[in-house]
């Protein structure tokens, strides 16, 4: 069964350090989504990707935030200077169409900014 | 605007118990997302909704639009139901999904 894959599936950098999160969605899927989790705490919204560009994004996703398709496969999310509280677990999503659709998650990738 | 209220907050169970989880919300959507965390994180899918009922296996998902009200049930739970169950809504006047701080289920054997 098709999946969304997340690499790395852990990464620790420093603060002020850029980092960049891949994700891999699903290959007939066209809306693209990244998610954020801080440890202990909801899920969260940051951005949805559709047609090369961005088509909604949350308070947090800031100057600092910003996303690609650079290939045909690819989804990256980066993050230009990281904070300590960059840390959480970051979720790519992706799903076929927009309205209505299943968002099928990759496994996260979790990132701990010392 | 965008709280999504989820309860119980925790909840343990029996095997084989039939389990409900509820998810409000203040105001009008176009989909609801019910989702399962496993313990080392990852997000699984369950149902999405905009009206009615939807049932895979032994989980059934139904909506009241009217109440702004949906509820999760697992029959004949079993240990291997133990996760977290989230609930995200997508309202009407936008396109992101807001997140229920989650419902975390224990399953004793």
């Amino acid at each position: 069964e098709p999946e969304v894959t997340q690499t790395p599936s852990h990464q620790v950098t420093q603060m002020g350090q850029e980092v960049i999160l891949r994700c891999v969605p699903i290959s007939n899927h066209l809306y693209f989504y990244w998610y954020r989790q801080i440890l202990g705490q909801k899920v969260e919204f940051l951005v949805s990707f559709y047609n090369n560009e961005i088509s909604e994004k949350s308070e947090i996703f800031d100057d600092q935030f910003s996303v690609e398709r650079p290939d045909g496969s690819n989804f990256t999310l980066k993050i230009r200077s990281t904070k300590l509280e960059d840390s959480a677990m970051y979720f790519c999503a992706s799903s076929e169409t927009f309205v209505g659709e299943t968002q099928y998650f990759g496994p996260g990738t979790r990132l701990l900014v010392l | 605007k965008n709280e999504v209220e989820q309860s119980p907050q925790n909840l343990t169970a029996q095997e084989g118990e039939f389990i409900t989880i509820n998810c409000s919300y203040s105001v009008g959507i176009s989909a609801l997302h019910w989702l399962q965390q496993h313990p080392g994180g990852g997000i699984v899918s369950l149902f999405m909704l905009s009206s009615g009922k939807k049932k895979h296996g032994r989980l059934i998902a139904t909506i009241n639009i009217q109440e702004k009200h949906s509820s999760l049930h697992i029959t004949a739970s079993h240990p291997r139901d133990s996760a977290v169950y989230i609930c995200a809504v997508r309202y009407n006047t936008g396109n992101q999904f807001y997140f229920g701080t989650g419902t975390s289920l224990t399953v004793i054997p």
